[in-house]
């Protein structure tokens, strides 16, 4: 049973544009949310997090909002720039567990 | 600081044989995680270790899989014997505390073909 799920393999964005990816997750006791960005042949580095207090953070380009009403995730990168093309994944934390991820969603910024 | 080191960056071996599969935290982290990553599943947490100690090892597949952390600069992740379906990337994180808002640094991971 998925308590994160992804449910965008790949997404495709025109550059300059805005990408929008997406998380559900089902598990209310989840307590702090991440994204982090994977490059091929790379691990996974951290991007942004958001903890369940707050409903918005922003970092530069990059704004993730939690809709705790809706179990849902979303990271906004504006604008889009070919660097961005990378593996986003969503992960959440149970309070005092550790992290659980989600699936993935590979995105494509086209030029 | 050199991040995350593993090691080897590839294994191709048979069905049968054992795979040791080495990691190297970043300096002065306290807690190392494996994780394996497969199409179908996405990242998955097998084993998380803090201050050397094995803390949550429920994610480990089966018997088949062990892990190790003789010091604080070393881990070890073997799977004896191995099989098909363990062919994945698995990636070794470290982070400086074991609590819950961490970030955790990835190395570059291993890429295992079993045949």
């Amino acid at each position: 049973d998925q308590q994160v799920k992804q449910n965008s393999p790949s997404l495709s964005v025109q550059e300059g544009r805005i990408s929008i990816l997406n998380c559900d997750y089902t598990n209310s006791m989840f307590d702090y949310f991440l994204w982090y960005k994977k490059y091929p042949a790379e691990g996974p580095t951290f991007l942004i997090s958001i903890s369940s207090i707050k409903d918005k953070n922003e970092d530069g380009r990059f704004t993730v909002f939690l809709n705790k009403s809706a179990k849902h995730l979303s990271l906004h990168i504006v604008p889009s720039q070919p660097g961005d093309s990378a593996v986003y994944f969503c992960a959440a934390r149970p309070l005092g567990y550790q992290l659980i991820w989600g699936a993935g969603t590979k995105l494509i910024i086209k030029p | 600081d050199a991040g995350v080191i593993q090691s080897p960056r590839h294994e191709v071996t048979e069905m049968g044989q054992e795979v040791t599969l080495r990691c190297k935290p970043i300096s002065g982290h306290n807690s190392l995680f494996w994780y394996r990553q497969t199409m179908m599943r996405g990242l998955e947490l097998l084993i998380y270790f803090n201050n050397n100690v094995p803390i949550d090892d429920s994610g480990m597949p089966e018997d088949r899989f062990s892990a190790k952390m003789p010091n604080a600069s070393f881990s070890t992740l073997k799977i004896q014997p191995s099989e098909p379906r363990d062919s994945a990337v698995y990636f070794c994180a470290s982070s400086l505390g074991g609590g819950s808002q961490e970030t955790q640094y990835f190395g570059p991971g291993t890429r295992l073909l079993v045949l």
